[in-house]
């Protein structure tokens, strides 16, 4: 079956500019995950939605940063007047609940911020 | 906050040497779970523990989970080029029915050439 998928795969913007990444999760998955990894680095949490519930955010830096998750599938990252720090491989996972299920990572958008 | 500590950040080996790695919760962990990021690849889901003093093994990798369920590790016997990457796990809190998973830092594993 089809895995997660991420669009798009790399993404080069200027300073300032607005960004939004996308990820299609597992079908029939309610959890969602994003994270971010600088190279070289480990995960980073950043966004958690499960099911209906309220989103845990307390990993977003900063306000610039939001996701949205609409009709329980598809999300959305948004990073606002982005900085130069903003330069990462953002991931996407989901998985069938919450932390008792395994993970399925996306393929990860590279953005690069010039 | 909650932290999962791993060690060491990096481990370099011959081929056909072992390699470890440590995981440690502040915390009492309800599972712990094992990564596998490939160098320019996504982490791929190795196996969950969910047991108090649980061992499960996969070929020539072994997990195990400590007694208190606050500590883990990952061995693997005989290296092979093909293990190259970097290995994470990553803890779920007794505590929380639903959380997000504590993920470490990760250790990478470098063979020698």
């Amino acid at each position: 079956g089809a895995g997660v998928s991420q669009s798009p795969s790399n993404k080069v913007t200027e300073k300032g500019k607005d960004v939004e990444l996308r990820c299609d999760p597992i079908s029939g998955h309610t959890a969602l995950y994003w994270y971010r990894q600088s190279l070289g680095q480990g995960l980073e949490f950043l966004i958690y939605f499960q099911g209906n519930s309220a989103p845990d955010k307390s990993g977003l830096p900063s306000d610039r940063f939001s996701a949205e998750r609409t009709g329980g599938s598809v999300s959305t990252l948004t990073i606002q007047r982005t900085q130069q720090e903003d330069s990462a491989v953002y991931l996407c996972a989901s998985s069938g609940r919450g932390g008792s299920y395994e993970q399925y990572f996306g393929p990860g958008t590279r953005l690069t911020v010039t | 906050g909650q932290q999962v500590m791993q060690i060491p950040q990096y481990q370099h080996v011959q081929e056909g040497e072992d390699f470890t790695t440590y995981c440690n919760s502040s915390t009492t962990l309800s599972n712990i779970q094992w990564y596998k990021q490939r160098p320019g690849g996504h982490p791929v889901f190795l196996i969950q523990l969910v047991k108090s003093g649980e061992v499960k093994k996969q070929k020539r990798l072994t997990f195990q989970f400590g007694e208190a369920k606050k500590n883990s590790s990952l061995h693997i016997t005989a290296t092979q080029t093909t293990d190259v990457g970097t290995y994470f796990c990553a803890g779920r809190m007794a505590r929380d029915s639903n959380y997000q998973l504590i993920w470490g830092a990760g250790t990478k594993l470098i063979i020698k050439p």
